[in-house]
């Protein structure tokens, strides 16, 4: 298996930009979930979703993100406008729900740098 | 406000002495607990699961539970200097919600 898939892998932009990240779970497992992680917070859960379904999006710091699971495959996180502030390692990482211990698997993460 | 509470650290122990890396929770309805190790510049990856009270052993790894004190902890054996990374406690909750500490730096020095 490939393992969760994520694109960009490095992100420069400046200020006010739209920004888009990409991923791909692995095959079959049922939830999905975007972390950010920063020196100052440690991994932060911004969103998961369960069979395509958003299940809790406590976590998005405010109404410039948004994410989205159109099917299966594939999810996106969108920050518009991007603000410095933002400049983060994005993981995406998918998990399985059955048993009381299925763990989650990390993407390899997106480096994103607002200037 | 659930939380997942690590000592930052750096941990310095030198090479084939025993790390000892500590994690606290604030929900007693936790039930599944997890280890993960992070390289610099790499995404997590998990080291060890455990569920029940008692000791978990897996290789040089050991992972420590005890509920009623809501204490986890990572025990690892004959450190080489390839551990040397942060290491990330996290809990998972209902509804297969994860919630990570802040993690402790790990440095094994030859």
């Amino acid at each position: 298996d490939a393992g969760v898939i994520q694109s960009p892998r490095h992100e420069v932009t400046e200020m006010g930009q739209e920004v888009t990240l990409r991923c791909k779970p692995i095959s079959g497992h049922d939830y999905l979930f975007w972390y950010r992680q920063t020196m100052m917070r440690g991994l932060e859960l911004l969103i998961y979703f369960n069979n395509n379904v958003p299940i809790d999006d406590s976590g998005m710091p405010e109404d410039r993100f948004s994410a989205k699971m159109p099917n299966a495959s594939f999810s996106t996180l969108k920050i518009q406008p991007s603000e410095p502030r933002d400049s983060a390692v994005y993981f995406c990482a998918s998990s399985l729900a059955s048993g009381s211990g299925e763990t989650q698997y990390f993407g390899p993460g997106t480096r994103l740098l607002v200037l | 406000q659930k939380e997942v509470e690590q000592n930052s650290g750096p941990l310095s122990v030198p090479e084939g002495a025993i790390a000892s890396l500590n994690c606290t929770y604030s929900d007693r309805v936790s039930q599944s607990f997890f280890w993960y190790r992070q390289y610099s510049g790499k995404s997590p990856e998990l080291i060890m699961s455990i569920y029940s009270n008692g000791d978990k052993e897996d290789g040089r790894f050991t992972a420590q539970l005890n509920k009623a004190s809501q204490y986890v902890s990572l025990l690892i054996r004959d450190s080489q200097p390839s551990d040397s990374a942060t290491y990330l406690c996290a809990v998972r909750e209902d509804f297969n919600k994860f919630y990570f500490g802040s993690g402790t730096k790990l440095n094994v020095k030859p």
